[in-house]
């Protein structure tokens, strides 16, 4: 699986959009972009996910780069419950269901 | 989606003693994997959790420490056998259905080696 790249921390002020990147410059074609967040002491939580589309649900919108190298993920009204660990997560889709995670960016969302 | 139940939870177990850790999803799920969590790190992942065959194991874990069942499609056992307090971790089950879609996760157990 393709690694991806991901700043160490992010600040964002409640209710302002909250945009997330993640390189991920090695993806190959069946690879899709996953994102996962982790609320502290509780278990990660399926956020998105996409291949080439940009994607969106009642939690986030997933921007995709036309060459699939980079991703954002926009949450569009940071609340104070968004804080937690984002992880930005390239899996194949055509085969291997494993899940390997990278060291996440931590956001805090200020009042 | 798929809920799933972690049993225990938590627990405080003494060196040289092992723990069974259960994972119990609500409905059958394709896949089934185990992941440690050490203290302020990211997810790990232990091994694929095979149904009626030995467990695939990741880089630099081994059967004989980390012994993993799974009887059927919606069950699962994890055990730690021999703790030493380097085992001390959050410990997390979690599914998947195939291609194409998201796993989920328990809410892990929180083991302490003492």
């Amino acid at each position: 699986d393709a690694k991806t790249t991901q700043p160490t921390s992010m600040d964002c002020a409640e209710g302002r959009a909250a945009n997330l990147p993640c390189n991920h410059s090695t993806i190959s074609g069946n690879e899709y972009v996953y994102w996962y967040r982790q609320i502290h002491s509780q278990g990660p939580q399926y956020i998105i996910h996409g291949l080439k589309n940009n994607e969106t649900n009642e939690m986030a919108s997933l921007i995709i780069t036309e060459d699939r190298k980079s991703s954002t993920l926009i949450l569009p009204h940071a609340t104070l419950r968004d804080t937690a660990v984002y992880y930005c997560i390239v899996r194949e889709g055509t085969g291997g269901f494993k899940t390997i995670f990278g060291a996440g960016t931590r956001l805090f969302v200020k009042a | 989606s798929a809920v799933i139940s972690q049993k225990p939870s938590r627990d405080i177990c003494q060196r040289g003693t092992s723990l069974t850790i259960q994972c119990q999803v609500d409905s059958q799920v394709t896949m089934m994997f185990w992941y440690r969590q050490q203290p302020g790190q990211s997810l790990t992942l232990i091994a694929t959790a095979n149904q009626g065959s030995e467990a695939t194991y990741e880089s630099g874990f081994v059967i004989d420490k980390f012994p993993i069942s799974r009887p059927n499609l919606t069950f699962s056992t994890l055990t730690v056998s021999n703790m030493s307090p380097e085992d001390s971790s959050i410990y997390l089950c979690s599914v998947g259905r195939g291609r194409n879609t998201e796993a989920f996760f328990g809410q892990g157990t929180r083991l302490t080696v003492v």
